[in-house]
């Protein structure tokens, strides 16, 4: 069955980076965008941003434009999302979720969540 | 960006009762309107896509309507698992958003 698996949790202080990876499984890794979306405690759903693992190709939420960085390693059905930079805000759990047909901004599966924490 | 507004915040009832839940856009986003099931440390789940597809695996008891700007999605009888958060969000306009979502939970 189609599964994404995150990475664990982690703890930054504020300026510093974090990645998170996604390892896939059970379908054709290039055949499907990866989004990236969070939440942070106590609200809603926040789209990130996807990479299309075929090109490389990336787009990202203007919030976080210049700040993130998306990438695949396609010999191993991985993605990762690089946030610098972090804030407090930037305290949340981070999914990455597979395009539920290929391209249709549509989000299913989902992984696990990975928390991230940023603490001084 | 589309704003997506969902009402009621909460949502109190019983299993075995109807649930109807509401999302209003801010702009047109025709039928490209999707929802998603969210249980307390579990990963979200796509429950409706393009207004009123079910996905694969999603109870017959849950439906989706709407079209435009206004879109309902329906439990038609409360089962123990469908006490959760309910997330509307469209696929129209980038960036893609979600409405801050409706708790079920239990009356």
């Amino acid at each position: 069955q189609v599964q994404l698996v995150q990475s664990g949790a982690e703890v930054r202080k504020p300026g510093a980076s974090v990645k998170v990876s996604c390892k896939a499984s059970g379908y054709t890794f290039t055949g499907h965008y990866i989004h990236w979306v969070r939440q942070a405690p106590g609200q809603g759903l926040e789209w990130m941003g996807w990479i299309n693992p075929n090109s490389g190709d990336t787009s990202s939420a203007e919030k976080f434009q210049g700040r993130v960085t998306m990438t695949t390693d396609t010999s191993i059905s991985s993605a990762y999302i690089e946030l610098s930079s972090l804030t407090f805000d930037d305290t949340a759990i981070y999914y990455c979720a597979r395009d539920f047909l290929g391209s249709t901004w549509l989000f299913d599966p989902w992984g696990q969540g990975t928390l991230v924490t940023v603490s001084s | 960006e589309i704003v997506l507004t969902q009402s009621p915040a909460t949502l109190s009832l019983s299993p075995g009762e109807r649930a109807t839940l509401s999302c209003r856009a801010s702009h047109s986003v025709s039928s490209s309107l999707a929802w998603y099931q969210h249980k307390p440390g579990q990963a979200p789940r796509l429950l409706i896509f393009d207004a009123s597809n079910r996905a694969t695996g999603s109870p017959a008891r849950f439906s989706g309507s709407g079209s435009g700007t206004d879109f309902t999605l329906t439990i038609s009888s409360l089962e123990p698992e469908d006490f959760a958060v309910y997330y509307c969000q469209q696929r129209t306009n980038w960036p893609f958003t979600f409405g801050p979502g409706t708790k079920v939970d239990i009356k």
